[in-house]
């Protein structure tokens, strides 16, 4: 069965500093793909960045990048430069079939708390 | 990048009351579209997936007869609670899936969510 582990409930980090956000999974198909999403206290769930499990390269967004390291089952968030509009929930996710498939449920994590301090 | 809207962002009713929500993406269409429910502090939990056109398809343990989903158009969905008790009281948020215009990668874009409160 898949599953997403996110082992950090809650993080702080000091604004301009890069931090990490731990994400694991588990899957057996060999074809699935990850999201990150970030979860202000409004509540709207806000894409950040996709992960291919056939992308060679590390997937970049802008101040978001992602640690793909598949040997390990493991998709990191790293956050460049904090700032302080970045506190917020961050939640891993995954799908099976990276281009999609008969579900394309996506199954979530239960998230890591990060606040930024000034 | 894709926009999904979702309304009303708050509702507050009587208990025995039904309750509408709405889910539009409003720049691509999206043949399928999820709904979740999320309880404070935790994670989301889907509760069913909307297919435009056929019937929904619930996750085990979801009532479909409380909780009644139509997808009439490519850009509309909507979760219906009906006779809610105040253990209907939640966060429920949508999600389109851009599956449907070139380039796309499956990603789910999502609602700002509905905050339920049954008195």
């Amino acid at each position: 069965a898949q599953k997403i582990t996110q082992t950090q409930p809650g993080m702080f980090v000091q604004e301009k500093e890069a931090v990490t956000l731990d994400c694991t999974y588990d899957t057996s198909d060999p074809s699935y793909g990850l999201f990150w999403y970030k979860q202000p206290s409004s509540g709207e769930m806000i894409f950040l960045i996709y992960q291919g499990s056939y992308d060679q390269q590390n997937a970049t967004e802008g101040r978001y990048s992602l640690n793909f390291q598949k040997a390990r089952k493991s998709a990191n968030l790293v956050i460049s430069a904090s700032q302080l509009g970045d506190s917020a929930m961050y939640f891993c996710a995954m799908r099976e079939s990276p281009y999609g498939g008969a579900t394309n449920k996506l199954i979530f994590g239960t998230g890591t708390l990060l606040a930024v301090q000034p | 990048g894709a926009v999904v809207s979702q309304h009303p962002s708050r509702v507050i009713c009587k208990s025995g009351t039904s309750v509408k929500i709405e889910c539009r993406s409003l720049d691509f269409q999206a043949t399928t579209m999820f709904w979740y429910r999320q309880f404070p502090k935790q994670s989301l939990m889907l509760m069913a997936t909307s297919n435009e056109g056929s019937k929904a398809t619930y996750e085990q343990g979801v009532e479909k007869d409380k909780f009644l989903i139509n997808h009439a158009s490519l850009t509309l969905s909507t979760l219906t609670v009906t006779s809610a008790h105040p253990e209907d009281s939640s966060f429920y948020i949508c999600s389109a899936r851009d599956n449907d215009f070139p380039g796309a990668k499956n990603i789910q874009y999502f609602g700002a969510g509905t905050r339920l409160s049954v008195l």
